[in-house]
């Protein structure tokens, strides 16, 4: 079976452009977890989506958005991108959402550098 | 809010050496306990994991976990570990509530010296 993916890989911006991440859950999965890895930090969580809804969201600003596709894939979007924003973005998925919680799968990541 | 601590920002041991990592939360209810390793350029994984049932876990690559209750505590162990255990560790909880939204901690790096 095969595992999370993330495209693309590496990112470098510029202050003040926007990116686009996709990730790919596992086939079956329906939850799609966002997570923003820094130094220090760990991992942050952004935001879930289950069945193309937003079902938990953390606390980031508006410029951190997402969606999320009736295949299961699901895309991140960071608008008016800042210094701070560079990190490593994971994505997991799991099979369910709900009270029976099932095992997070988690992608390669993408790495964002904004100079 | 909910939030999960863990200690240890960076631990230094040599091979053979004991290992415990300490790892607390806060919630009231019922949890589910996560451990994640990320070795050196790999994928977050699944070390392991505790639902229900006898506190303490087994995971893979001989680690375990005991879960104490009135504690908050879930303290991931190794007997003996290896140069190749050098990772990052986290610990994760799940509260078992209508949120059901997965908190880490920040991690812990481990380096194993040879």
């Amino acid at each position: 079976k095969a595992g999370v993916t993330q495209t693309p890989r590496y990112l470098i911006k510029t202050r003040g452009q926007q990116v686009t991440l996709s990730c790919s859950p596992i086939s079956g999965h329906r939850s799609v977890s966002w997570y923003q890895q820094t130094p220090g930090q760990g991992l942050q969580f952004l935001f879930e989506y289950f069945s193309e809804t937003q079902r938990n969201k953390g606390n980031f600003p508006g410029r951190f958005s997402g969606r999320q596709f009736s295949n299961s894939r699901s895309e991140m979007n960071v608008s008016t991108l800042e210094l701070g924003d560079s990190a490593l973005y994971l994505c997991a998925s799991r099979r369910e959402s709900g009270k029976l919680y099932n095992e997070q799968f988690f992608g390669p990541g993408t790495r964002l550098t904004v100079l | 809010a909910q939030s999960v601590s863990q200690h240890n920002h960076h631990v230094i041991l040599s091979e053979a050496a004991s290992l415990e990592l300490g790892c607390n939360y806060s919630y009231g209810g019922t949890v589910n306990l996560f451990w994640y390793v990320q070795y050196p350029g790999q994928h977050l994984q699944l070390l392991l994991k505790y639902f229900s049932g006898d506190p303490l876990v087994k995971g893979i690559k001989g680690f375990e976990a005991e879960f104490i209750k009135s504690k908050f505590s879930f303290n991931l162990r190794k007997p003996s570990v290896q140069w190749s255990d050098t990772a990052e560790y986290f610990c994760a909880v799940t509260p078992m509530n209508r949120d059901d939204k997965i908190i880490f901690g920040k991690g812990t790096r481990l380096h194993i010296l040879p």
